[in-house]
């Protein structure tokens, strides 16, 4: 069974800070996605990691896909608090189940 | 566009009572999924459907029942609610095809007393 971990659980920091948040599996993932739930608002998709070893930037964030493609990473450059929110990850195991990890709840204090 | 359109937003019952909760999308996407949030629990799926007139178990279906009627809407119902069915209700629509985005609604807050 593919489990994803994602870590830290919890996370708080200050305005300006820089953070890594990791996703991993003892398995293969076909794709990653990485998702921004808000407080009170739904997840929102930022995006999908496919290859493995690449790298896609979203202003301040970088999203990372393991060489192996069994971790995946998302740094955020001089945190803000509008970054506040769960940050989840998404795959598909081989029989194309969904699997969630999680969670990382981040809280940038200003 | 509205997307994914949850109702209602809020809800309070009675350990007991019965209700629907509706989702309903405009994008045309063939599944759709009910999760539940707790805290701590990240997003567990409760049923889902992957075209009109099809439902199946996810990883916590015991106590909830789904239909598809229609192709753009997706019910999930509560026969007799129970004090562990307090949660958030989230339902998420996807285009057919492996690897596609979940698109979600805002969420139903339900608190059964």
């Amino acid at each position: 069974t593919q489990l994803l971990e994602q870590s830290p659980q919890f996370l708080s920091i200050q305005e300006g800070e820089n953070l890594t948040v990791y996703c991993n599996s003892s398995s293969v993932f076909s794709s990653l996605q990485w998702y921004r739930q808000e407080p009170g608002e739904g997840p929102v998709l930022l995006v999908t990691v496919v290859t493995g070893g690449e790298v896609k930037k979203l202003k301040r964030l970088t999203f990372q896909f393991g060489d192996a493609r069994k971790d995946s990473s998302l740094h955020i450059t001089a945190a803000q608090p509008g970054d506040t929110g769960l940050y989840l990850c998404l795959t598909y195991n081989q029989g194309g189940k969904l699997i969630f990890g999680q969670g990382t709840e981040l809280s940038v204090k200003p | 566009n509205a997307g994914v359109t949850q109702t209602p937003k809020f809800r309070v019952l009675k350990t007991g009572q019965s209700m629907t909760l509706l989702c309903a999308q405009d994008m045309n996407h063939e599944y759709m999924y009910w999760y539940r949030q707790d805290p701590g629990m990240g997003l567990r799926l409760i049923h889902y459907s992957v075209g009109e007139g099809t439902t199946a178990k996810g990883e916590v279906p015991d106590g909830y029942n789904v239909s598809r009627l229609k192709k753009q809407n997706f019910l999930l119902g509560l026969e007799s609610a129970a004090p562990s069915q307090t949660s958030v209700y989230f339902c998420a629509t996807q285009r057919m095809g492996g690897g596609q985005p979940q698109h979600f609604g805002d969420g139903t807050r339900l608190s059964i007393l």
